[in-house]
């Protein structure tokens, strides 16, 4: 069975810090895919990246970065300098190749205070 | 541009009403999926289809149907609905393997009272 655990339920931080969200994951498979996604208070999740379990390459978009560990089995989100935009609900999750599935966490409350 | 599309995004029944919610993809996409999200619980999954007129459950089906009679559209089908159905209702859909990216739409807020 496919799990994810994001531990944080809720994060407030002042604007211009950094947040980090850590998001562990276990699976059996050997190729899999890691998402995460941004829910406004609107409420539509928003994609923000998907990354394949042989590409351990971090990424940068902005100022998201991914830090993505096979040996910890985690991957987790780093939002730099945060701004009230950033205020959301961000989950982690994990799908597996064959499967249309995917697991979810249940997801970081993240906070920006002005 | 990725596009879903839900039929509302605020809805108020009664308790014994037949509701639809509506889903609508412009991707082309062979998957679609209905979740539904509550607060402590995260998101769950209802149903799934992955091809026109087949459907999978998911983990919460009770209470539940769906259709797909054509590609873009999934609907969801609360025959009766209940006081405990009341939640935020995400549609998503996407292409099939390897590329199984979900895209979701503007959820449906739905008080059954």
């Amino acid at each position: 069975a496919q799990k994810v655990t994001q531990a944080q339920t809720e994060i407030s931080v002042v604007e211009k810090e950094d947040v980090t969200l850590d998001c562990v994951y276990e699976t059996r498979d050997t190729t899999y895919y890691l998402f995460w996604y941004k829910q406004p208070p609107s409420g539509e999740l928003v994609f923000l990246i998907r990354r394949n379990s042989f590409d351990e390459q971090n990424e940068i978009s902005g100022r998201y970065s991914w830090n993505f560990q096979k040996s910890t089995s985690s991957f987790n989100f780093t939002i730099t300098a945060s701004q009230v935009v950033d205020s959301a609900v961000y989950f982690c999750a994990l799908g597996s190749r064959g499967n249309n599935r995917l697991a979810f966490g249940k997801g970081n409350q993240v906070v920006v205070i002005p | 541009d990725v596009k879903v599309t839900q039929s509302s995004r605020y809805l108020v029944k009664r308790t014994g009403e037949k509701v639809f919610l509506e889903c609508v993809q412009d991707m082309d996409h062979e998957n679609m999926f209905w979740y539904r999200q509550d607060p402590g619980l995260g998101l769950r999954l209802i149903y799934f289809s992955y091809d026109v007129k087949m459907k999978e459950k998911g983990d919460i089906p009770e209470g539940y149907s769906v259709s797909r009679e054509k590609k873009e559209r999934f609907s969801l089908i609360l025959e009766s609905a209940s006081t405990n159905q009341t939640s935020m209702y995400l549609c998503a859909s996407s292409p099939p393997p390897p590329q199984e990216t979900q895209y979701f739409g503007p959820g449906t807020r739905l008080l059954v009272l």
